[in-house]
């Protein structure tokens, strides 16, 4: 499983972007990258996922590195709802799914 | 609305006291998993399934069971608790086909005692 590297902690204003980093330099050719978040003690929920592409739905984009060794998850607008444990996991789907999540960054949203 | 349900949202139990939590999806969707969540451990994979009678052991698989008789149902089941199951599960599930994010359920909290 490919490791990865993510920031403990973030802080962002409300209604400005959140941009949440995350390292996977040993990602092999096949994994995806995938992002959840996790409120509180709520099951997580899954916002975005990509492979070689930049992708972009009504929660977030994700831009992923030319290298494909790091990533950038983009909260546009970031609200107080928005305030969590973010997890970046690469995955590679049609093996054991497992989804491997390491410790991810508490991003907090202030007013 | 499509969702994962799991029940009970809260148990507490007493040792060796057999009991099932279970969990229950309306999206039709091929693959299920269980997972637990404990403080430093983070989320780690008990038992996951693939499809109906197909199921295969996690990361922390010991002191459970699982069964898949139809396809929306994934219920846990632990045979003899004991304190050190005491932790906050969530099941989950995605569609077989395609690179999708699994859809998780709002969780179990369990104490044994």
């Amino acid at each position: 499983d490919a490791k990865t590297t993510q920031p403990p902690s973030m802080d962002c204003a409300e209604g400005r972007a959140a941009n949440l980093p995350c390292n996977h330099s040993t990602i092999s050719g096949n994994e995806y990258v995938y992002w959840y978040r996790q409120i509180h003690s709520q099951g997580p929920q899954y916002i975005i996922h990509g492979l070689k592409n930049n992708e972009t739905n009504e929660m977030a984009s994700l831009i992923i590195t030319e290298d494909r060794k790091s990533s950038t998850l983009i909260l546009p607008h970031a609200t107080l709802r928005d305030t969590a444990v973010y997890y970046c996991i690469p995955y590679k789907w049609g093996g054991s799914e497992k989804l491997v999540f390491g410790k991810g960054t508490k991003l907090t949203v202030n007013p | 609305e499509a969702q994962v349900t799991q029940n009970p949202r809260y148990l507490i139990t007493v040792t060796g006291k057999k009991l099932t939590v279970t969990c229950s999806q309306n999206m039709n969707h091929e693959y299920m998993s269980w997972y637990r969540q404990d403080p430093g451990l983070g989320l780690r994979q008990i038992y996951y399934s693939m499809n109906v009678e197909v199921t295969d052991k996690g990361d922390v698989p010991e002191g459970y069971k699982v069964s898949r008789k139809e396809k929306r149902n994934f219920p846990l089941i632990l045979e003899s608790p004991s304190p050190n199951q005491t932790s906050l599960y969530f099941c989950a599930s995605r569609p077989g086909q395609g690179a999708y994010g699994y859809t998780f359920g709002s969780g179990t909290r369990l104490t044994v005692v």
